[in-house]
């Protein structure tokens, strides 16, 4: 079975300052990865997606991430963070065993981006 | 981008009691959508796919006779809790993929808050 690791609970990180927060996965084949972005009391955004193709993946609000496969790694980046940017971010991988859309997400990881 | 609408947003309820949250898809038709369950420490938990025209399929550990789902149309699908207990409060979320293909993104609703007294 597939699954994703967020080692972080937190990431803290100065308006400005490039952070990143880390995902890690488990796949038996291709991996197909997704990044979502979760707001207070609100659904999930999609943020962006590896299918295939350059191993960084640029998506919505500035946040690339980049695909690594020898390091098993997709760890979302942005150069410059916002302190709009402050939320709850989920890694998630497609299931290939089911086919069809379903995701097996991590734990997700607050980051909070301070002035 | 599309939009996904679930209603209500929080319920209360007393134990015992049934609750049904609708999830729909308000701008795009999906034939299947997701039920997920997020706990106090984040992660979101996957409890069934609600099919159009059949069947949902529960993932495992998930009690289908507990948490009834009915995919109606192609752009409604509902969870009913039934005989809701204090351990089944929770945000439920659901999610629909618009498009055929495999790899499309999901989008997902607001969340509904169930509080069972």
């Amino acid at each position: 079975a597939q699954s994703v690791a967020q080692p972080e609970d937190q990431v803290n990180v100065a308006e400005g300052n490039p952070l990143t927060v880390k995902c890690t996965y488990s796949v038996s084949g291709n991996p197909y990865l997704f990044w979502y972005v979760q707001y207070p009391n609100r659904g999930l955004q999609f943020l962006l997606k590896y299918i295939t193709g350059d191993n960084l993946v640029k998506g919505s609000y500035g946040f690339e991430a980049e695909f690594n496969k020898s390091q098993t790694s997709f760890h979302l980046k942005k150069p410059s963070a916002l302190v709009s940017d402050s939320a709850l971010y989920f890694c998630a991988v497609r299931d290939q065993a089911g086919g069809g859309n379903k995701l097996t997400f991590g734990t997700g990881t607050q980051l909070k981006v301070e002035l | 981008g599309a939009v996904v609408s679930q209603h209500p947003s929080w319920v209360i309820c007393k134990s015992g009691t049934s609750v049904k949250i609708e999830c729909r898809s308000l701008d795009f038709q999906a034939t299947t959508m997701f039920w997920y369950r997020q706990f106090p420490k984040k992660s979101l938990m996957l409890m069934a796919t609600s099919n159009e025209g059949s069947k949902a399929t529960y993932e495992q550990g998930v009690e289908k006779d507990k948490f009834l789902i009915n995919h109606a149309s192609l752009t409604l699908s509902t969870l009913t809790v039934t005989s809701a207990h204090p351990e089944d409060s929770s945000f439920y979320i659901c999610s629909a993929p618009r498009g055929a293909g495999n790899y499309n993104e999901q989008f997902f609703g607001p969340g509904t808050r169930l509080t069972v007294l």
